[in-house]
Order: C-alpha cells, then sequence, then structure tokens
C-alpha cells in the first residue's frame, strides 16, 4: 500500500499478559522501524529490520520484547508479560532507504492496566 | 548533553507571524536531517528533508549549518493550521555501522487569531 498501516488501533492488555502488534510497510520499501512514545514527545528506537532481517535492535529491551518481519506477513512487535511502563503509543515506519525519510503509520496505542 | 536538543516552547504566535525554530545535534557524522510534524499524539508527518545547505517549500525554509551542528526550521505567515509540535530528527551513523533516526523532543507551536 501506500501508506504503512498498524493495527490495532488501541489496546488494552492487564499487567503480565502478552500484547503483539501488527505493522505493514508501504509497498516497496524495505526498511521496517519500531518506536515507542511516552510521554513528552520522548521517542525510543526500539529495533529496524532491511527486509525480514534485523538490522539494528540495540534499542529492544531484550528480556519481555522481540519481533518480526516475515515475507508476505506484516511486520510484528510482541511484548511478553507487559508492565505497566510499556503503556505508550507504538509507532511503525518504514523507508526505501536506511539514511533517507521514514514513514509513519497512525500508531498502536497500548495502555496496560 | 541529549543527541537532538530543541526548545519545547511553546511559541504562541499570532496568526501572520514568522516563527523560527532551532534544532542543535551532537554527533558530527550525522548524515541527514528533517523536520517532521506531530499533531495531538498522532503520527509524525515529515515536513521537510534537509540533505545540503537548506530548502524551502512554500512558507517554509530549512537551513542545515553542519560546521556548528544546528538546523533551523523557519515558518512565514503562520496559519492556525500550523499549530502542531515539530520534531527536529537527525539520521545518524552508529560506530557500529549503520544509522538510526534520533529525534528532538519537540517544539510545540500555537497560531492564534
Amino acid at each position: 500500500g501506500e501508506e504503512v498501516a498498524q493495527t490495532p488501533k488501541h489496546l488494552v492488555r492487564g499487567e503480565g499478559q502478552k500484547a503483539k502488534l501488527y505493522c505493514a510497510p508501504i509497498k516497496g520499501h524495505s526498511y521496517v522501524f519500531w518506536y515507542q512514545q511516552v510521554l513528552k514527545n520522548e521517542f525510543k528506537f526500539l529495533i529496524s529490520f532491511q527486509n525480514e532481517n534485523v538490522f539494528d535492535e540495540t534499542g529492544m529491551p531484550k528480556e519481555r520484547f522481540s519481533a518480526k518481519c516475515l515475507p508476505n506477513s506484516p511486520c510484528s512487535l510482541e511484548i511478553q508479560a507487559t508492565k505497566l511502563e510499556d503503556s505508550a503509543v507504538y509507532f511503525c515506519a518504514s523507508s526505501q532507504y536506511n539514511v533517507y525519510e521514514q514513514y509513519f503509520g497512525p500508531g498502536t496505542r497500548l495502555t496496560v492496566t | 548533553r541529549k543527541e537532538v536538543e530543541q526548545d519545547p516552547g511553546p511559541f504562541n504566535v499570532p496568526e501572520g507571524a514568522t516563527v523560527a525554530f532551532n534544532c542543535t545535534y551532537s554527533n558530527s557524522a550525522s548524515q541527514s536531517f528533517f523536520w517532521y510534524r506531530q499533531d495531538c499524539r498522532k503520527e509524525p508527518k515529515l515536513l521537510m528533508s534537509v540533505y545540503s545547505s537548506g530548502n524551502e517549500d512554500g512558507r517554509f525554509t530549512a537551513q542545515l549549518n553542519r560546521a556548528s551542528q544546528y538546523i533551523s526550521l523557519l515558518i512565514r505567515d503562520s496559519k492556525l493550521s500550523d499549530s502542531a509540535t515539530y520534531l527536529c530528527v537527525v539520521n545518524m551513523a552508529l560506530t557500529g555501522g549503520g544509522n538510526k533516526l534520533t529525534f528532538g523532543t519537540g517544539t510545540q507551536l500555537k497560531v492564534e487569531l
């Protein structure tokens, strides 16, 4: 498609439950990025993919967060055993090349109660 | 020191005013620079890319000073619809290879009648 698509729009989970978020990049874009935005516009980079390969995972909390981009499937970000501090908006972005502009999806608002 | 620094504002300006935002970055090896706008916790939307010393798009002018490591955004004849948070975003080279986008915390603009 011509826009980055993210589902679901909103997700509510009890503490300790699993959360799974999905992202479909713009057609033809090789790079996918995941960001977490909490209060005061602080964007935190989580992970990036070049096609189905992890490109940079320096921002990922290793214990509970995982992500995949498989061929012919939306990319996914999964949080096992969610915690209250995981409440945030998770944005996915895609780019044709790593150093070029990134285009963002509408985000998934995760609320952990 | 933050990698990308912006004045958080808010900047409250009357309609028709000219307003300028500055942004400084710490990594001299940064390769590309962008201004995004974000409305009310929606996704960031690309406003301008700055690859050389600067560029202009209608009422918006972005300038890059690599020697001083700062980027500016000038908005002329501001309109009510310009009210948003403006994010300075820098694509930084990583020491181990690869790149990542680093976001400033954003500058809030409110254009008033």
